[in-house]
């Protein structure tokens, strides 16, 4: 399809692993975001990424989580050493940047859950 | 910083009924508004938008929202309820595109 698709959909992993959640975006779509969704909560800004600039991390939670999009494309968000307070929805949405206003397209969600 | 305010994080009405999601942001300036709905195990997808232009937007599913500057508000609407409605509603601001703020969602339940 010509959505965002993200994989794993579910990932379930012991506390103290690393995991990485991966996001495809809509091919020709130059900004791509992270968020957090916890259970009953809205949506957390973690990180986001415009072309080739450097990416707004403002909203990371700590230094185990980093992300990367290569190619400016493809994009892979990594949790060092999960803590069971990591378990949430993580989403990614991209958009284009042809004017400001445009809307994010989102994928379904990898649920993570840490044991 | 904006913020994003949905009063009410569960709303109940009966099939058939109008709806209200109520939206206020905190901004100097008008930014950008969305309402997003997101069904079990899915993305957000988008309902509507307002950029600029006529105050009264129309979106898909027969949801409608209304710009008022003067009240910093953007509630969300639809005459007449119907059952494939129950989902989760976010609002959303942006004024640069760089960052979106989301509210903490309203929860629709619609009774038969």
């Amino acid at each position: 399809g010509a959505g965002v698709s993200q994989s794993p959909s579910n990932k379930v992993t012991e506390k103290g692993k690393d995991v990485e959640l991966r996001c495809d975006p809509i091919s020709g779509h130059t900004a791509l975001y992270w968020y957090r969704q916890s259970l009953g909560q809205g949506l957390e800004f973690l990180i986001y990424f415009q072309g080739n600039s450097a990416p707004d991390k403002s909203g990371l939670p700590s230094d185990r989580f980093s992300a990367e999009r290569t190619g400016g494309s493809v994009s892979t968000l990594t949790i060092q050493r999960t803590q069971q307070e990591d378990s949430a929805v993580y989403l990614c949405a991209s958009s284009s940047q042809g004017a400001v206003g445009q809307p994010q397209h989102f994928g379904d969600g990898t649920r993570l859950s840490i044991l | 910083a904006q913020s994003v305010t949905q009063l009410g994080s569960h709303v109940s009405v009966s099939e058939g009924a109008l709806v209200l999601l109520r939206c206020n942001y905190s901004s100097s300036v008008p930014p950008y508004l969305f309402w997003y709905v997101q069904y079990p195990n899915q993305g957000l997808q988008l309902l509507l938008k307002y950029t600029t232009g006529a105050t009264l937007v129309k979106g898909i599913n027969g949801f409608e929202a209304e710009f008022k500057k003067s009240e910093t508000s953007f509630h969300l609407t639809k005459p007449s309820a119907h059952m494939s409605d129950a989902a989760e509603y976010f609002c959303a601001v942006t004024k640069t595109g760089n960052q979106f703020y989301f509210g903490t969602g309203t929860s629709l339940t619609v009774i038969p």
